[in-house]
């Protein structure tokens, strides 16, 4: 079965800093999905960015980018000129691209903080 | 705008009552759904995965009897907690996948906090 590590529970950054929020995960499939998911205190789980195994190129969503190293089965998330209302739990997610295995598995999530 | 719509935010019920969550996919059909279920500080516990017109496939530990769910729309998932007591207090939050999209991305909807009196 596939996990997701999350090693940081907490992090905390001065406004406009750049922070990054490190994940690693454990599979033996070559084909999979990997995702950043931001939880304010509302709860609403917000999808940050999404990355596709098959692709080298790194994603980037304006300020969020992601360093993907397959083979170590590494998915850090950098966060540049962090913003008050980057504040918020934020959880790396790992799917299958197989057909029927649809489910997304979380890692623990890591409480982001930032300092004005 | 939301994608998915989760109904009612907040409830409170007594102990021993069965109460109804609702999962809506706005603008699209959802073919799987998925309920978790969040404790305070804690990662999203997968409970089910729902889809349309058959039975849910649930998670080892889940009790199928105690958390119903039904999937009988291509835009609708509902939980049921049955004969709820303090214990199921908990935050529920469901997720639909959207077919078609690159990596059939999936949205959640924005929970609902379930207190048993």
């Amino acid at each position: 079965a596939q996990t997701v590590t999350q090693s940081q529970p907490e992090m905390s950054v001065q406004e406009a800093e750049t922070v990054t929020l490190s994940c690693t995960y454990d599979t033996s499939e070559s084909d999979y999905y990997l995702f950043w998911y931001k939880q304010p205190p509302s709860r609403q789980m917000i999808l940050v960015i999404r990355q596709e195994a098959y692709k080298q190129q790194n994603a980037t969503e304006n300020r969020f980018s992601v360093n993907f190293q397959k083979a170590a089965k590494s998915f850090s998330l950098k966060i540049s000129d962090s913003q008050l209302g980057d504040a918020a739990m934020y959880f790396c997610a790992y799917r299958s691209a197989s057909r029927g295995a649809q489910k997304l598995v979380f890692g623990q999530g890591t409480r982001l903080t930032i300092n004005p | 705008g939301a994608v998915v719509s989760q109904h009612p935010s907040w409830v409170i019920c007594k102990s021993g009552t069965s109460v109804k969550i609702e999962c809506r996919s706005l603008d699209f059909q959802a073919t799987t759904m998925f309920w978790y279920r969040q404790f305070p500080k804690q990662s999203l516990m997968l409970m089910a995965t729902s889809n349309e017109g058959s039975k849910a496939t649930y998670e080892q530990g889940v009790e199928k009897d105690k958390f119903l769910i039904n999937h009988a729309s291509l835009t609708l998932s509902t939980l049921t907690v049955t004969s709820a007591h303090p214990e199921d207090s908990s935050f529920y939050i469901c997720s639909a996948l959207i077919p078609g999209t690159e990596g059939n991305t999936i949205y959640f909807g924005e929970g609902s906090w379930l207190t048993v009196v």
